[in-house]
């Protein structure tokens, strides 16, 4: 079967680092994604992986591992308008996305 | 860059109106279009997956009497909410495939979501 495990909510200061986990189990993969969303609004993408290893741009990274079905999305010098939702989802066999419940990051002064 | 352009952005209606949300891409060709829900505080789900030119594939728990799709050209897909109740408040977004993306790019583009409110 098909499943994506990612944590609920993370709190974290301005300034500080985070890392957001996500764990995946599939037969079929096209790729890791990683998505932000502010409430109220459409998801923004961030990040893909489909190779093994990190991925960076500028304050956002992103690194996948397929062999352990884990990706994490590593966010540096958090500003406050950093706090939203991050989806995480994978492509499976037929291109579908197949997503998380999001991980709602919250970042205090 | 490719645009997904969703409209109406708001609908506030009468229980029992049927609505109609179109989604457009703008500068690529879709033969794939996604429609999503979402509920305050949750994720997105699946509703259907709209195909150009043959009938829209739906998720297990979605009525597809209730939820009509049409996929009428490779730019356009409609969603039509019949005799909306309710319940059936909620963010509606669509997505539409860019099978020409590059590798690193996102495979998918989101138009802004639907608000939907059934008083």
């Amino acid at each position: 079967g098909q499943n994506i495990d990612q944590p609920t909510e993370m709190t974290a200061t301005e300034g500080a680092i985070v890392q957001i986990n996500c764990t995946y189990q599939t037969s079929g993969f096209n790729g890791l994604f990683w998505y932000q969303q502010h409430a109220g609004e459409a998801p923004t993408f961030l990040s893909y992986n489909v190779l093994d290893g990190l991925e960076e741009k500028g304050r956002f990274s992103s690194f996948l591992s397929r062999s352990k079905g884990y990706s994490y999305l590593l966010l540096k010098e958090l500003q406050m308008k950093d706090s939203a939702s991050y989806l995480c989802a994978f492509m499976d066999s037929n291109y579908q996305l197949i997503w998380g419940a999001g991980t709602k990051l919250i970042i205090k002064p | 860059g490719a645009v997904v352009s969703q409209h109406p952005s708001r609908v506030i209606c009468k229980s029992g109106t049927s609505v109609k949300i179109e989604c457009r891409s703008l500068d690529f060709q879709a033969t794939t279009m996604f429609w999503y829900r979402q509920f305050p505080k949750q994720s997105l789900m699946l509703m259907a997956t709209s195909n150009e030119g043959s009938k829209a594939t739906y998720e297990q728990g979605v009525e597809k009497d209730k939820f009509l799709i049409n996929h009428a050209s490779l730019t356009l897909s409609t969603l039509t909410v019949t005799s909306a109740h309710p319940e059936d408040s909620s963010f509606y977004i669509c997505s539409a495939r860019d099978l020409k993306a590059g590798e690193g790019s996102q495979p998918q583009h989101f138009g802004d979501g639907t608000r939907l409110s059934i008083l």
